[in-house]
């Protein structure tokens, strides 16, 4: 089965950096859009970042604009979400998310149709 | 940017019931790019709907979603006690941002 799973989160100091890496099993990343969402202890979802099969189209929330960098690896099969600058409000489990797509009604409909585990990441001094 | 506003915030309905809850947009949206998500506590989200009213994958039948325009809803049309969970819409459209509604928390009365 289609396998997303997250790491290099953790407790880091406010203006502290870190990696977040994903790691994809069963299907080759090269094939799809990837993204990062994330979601605060007893909040919603919210989207960070979106990037493209190939990296030439990428997308940040305002909220982290500036401050962190989406890049993927497909020979490695891999998505990375570096941040820096990080900030108490930064503080949410970390999903990976695949973007699957379907025809319905003669158009092509797009979804996350598979999430990692998340992997937590705390700002706090 | 599109403002998805989902209501309830929390329903309360028994097993056995039918239970409906909305996604409003802020500006009218296309159907195709209208998606429904369920997450159970500590777990990832699940994919139920996407195109306002395709269901993905495994699905059961009770999950039906509608809507057009800036008014979307999925009905679960008899709650079993596994369908009590948070409820999320997304406007998945052809650029980002990707945004999601704030949830709908299905809870037991």
């Amino acid at each position: 089965e289609v396998q997303l799973v997250e790491s290099g989160g953790g407790l880091v100091k406010p203006g502290g950096s870190l990696r977040l890496s994903c790691a994809a099993s069963i299907f080759s990343i090269s094939d799809y859009r990837m993204n990062w969402v994330r979601q605060a202890p007893g909040k919603g979802l919210e989207w960070v970042s979106s990037i493209s099969r190939t990296s030439s189209y990428i997308y940040y929330a305002d909220s982290v604009k500036g401050r962190v960098t989406i890049s993927r690896d497909n020979a490695k099969n891999s998505l990375y979400l570096q941040m820096n600058s990080l900030r108490d409000e930064d503080t949410a489990v970390y999903y990976c998310a695949r973007t699957g797509f379907g025809l319905a009604r003669g158009v092509i409909q797009y979804y996350f149709d598979y999430w990692g585990q998340g992997t937590l990441v705390t700002v706090s001094s | 940017e599109i403002v998805l506003t989902q209501s309830p915030g929390t329903l309360s309905l028994s097993p056995g019931e039918r239970a409906t809850l909305s996604c409003r947009a802020s500006q009218s949206v296309s159907s195709s790019y209208l998606v429904w998500y369920q997450q159970k506590p500590g777990q990832a989200p699940r994919l139920l709907i996407y195109g306002a009213s395709s269901r993905a994958t495994g699905i059961p039948d009770r999950f039906s979603g509608s809507g057009s325009g800036t008014d979307f809803t999925l009905t679960v049309s008899r709650l079993e006690p596994e369908d009590f969970a948070v409820y999320y819409c997304q406007h998945y459209g052809t650029s980002p941002p990707n945004s999601f509604g704030q949830g709908t928390k299905l809870e037991i009365k």
